[in-house]
């Protein structure tokens, strides 16, 4: 079975600091792995993926995660934080090589909040 | 890219009255849709999975009869939730896998807040 964790409910970091939302997966084999982002009563943004090729993927709005194989985790970065960076993350992992018609198995989520 | 259309964005209705959620594939065919529910702070929760043309997948615990869901067209999944009662509230999003050079990405409509007073 597939699943994913997010360690922490809630991520604090002053505005222009680096940020680090944390993320780790269980899948059997290798995985696809996404970032997402929501702001209050919205639907879901997409960030950043993980399909294969280089292990630190760089996405929208100056995001970065880095793939690591050995320990499972796929952390989402970003080197100076902004206020409107404010919202919600949610880690997804699907394994690779299934179709898409295969759900993603999501995280709990993180709250990011930017402090000005 | 490809955009998921979910409508309303909130509705109020009372409590045993029926209310209708529509996803549509704006720009690309949706076969298949994913239907989640998002309890407050928590993550979201797949309920179903409707593919055009057959029957819903429904997971565990999820009531068929009280969440119906129809995919009539490959563009178009509603989910019907069904003598609604407060429980129900909550925030419902759908979610369309992409196709051919996107297959590997999901798309996602803006939600649905269904408050049942």
């Amino acid at each position: 079975a597939q699943s994913v964790a997010q360690p922490e409910d809630q991520v604090n970091v002053a505005e222009g600091n680096p940020l680090t939302v944390k993320c780790t997966y269980s899948v059997s084999g290798n995985p696809y792995l996404f970032w997402y982002v929501q702001y209050p009563n919205r639907g879901l943004q997409f960030l950043l993926k993980y399909i294969t090729g280089d292990n630190l993927v760089k996405g929208s709005y100056g995001f970065e995660a880095e793939f690591n194989k050995s320990q499972t985790s796929f952390h989402l970065k970003k080197p100076s934080a902004l206020v409107s960076d404010s919202a919600l993350y949610f880690c997804a992992v699907r394994a690779a090589f299934t179709s898409g018609n295969t759900p993603l198995v999501f995280g709990k989520g993180t709250r990011l909040s930017v402090i000005a | 890219g490809a955009v998921v259309s979910q409508h309303p964005s909130r509705v109020i209705c009372k409590s045993g009255t029926s209310v209708k959620i529509e996803c549509r594939s704006l720009d690309f065919q949706a076969t298949t849709m994913f239907w989640y529910r998002q309890f407050p702070k928590q993550s979201l929760m797949l309920m179903a999975t409707s593919n055009e043309g057959s029957k819903a997948t429904y997971e565990q615990g999820v009531e068929k009869d009280k969440f119906l869901i129809n995919h009539a067209s490959l563009t178009l999944s509603t989910l019907t939730v069904t003598s609604a009662h407060p429980e129900d509230s909550s925030f419902y999003i759908c979610s369309a896998p992409g196709t051919g050079l996107i297959s590997t990405e999901a798309f996602f409509g803006q939600g649905t807040r269904l408050t049942v007073v």
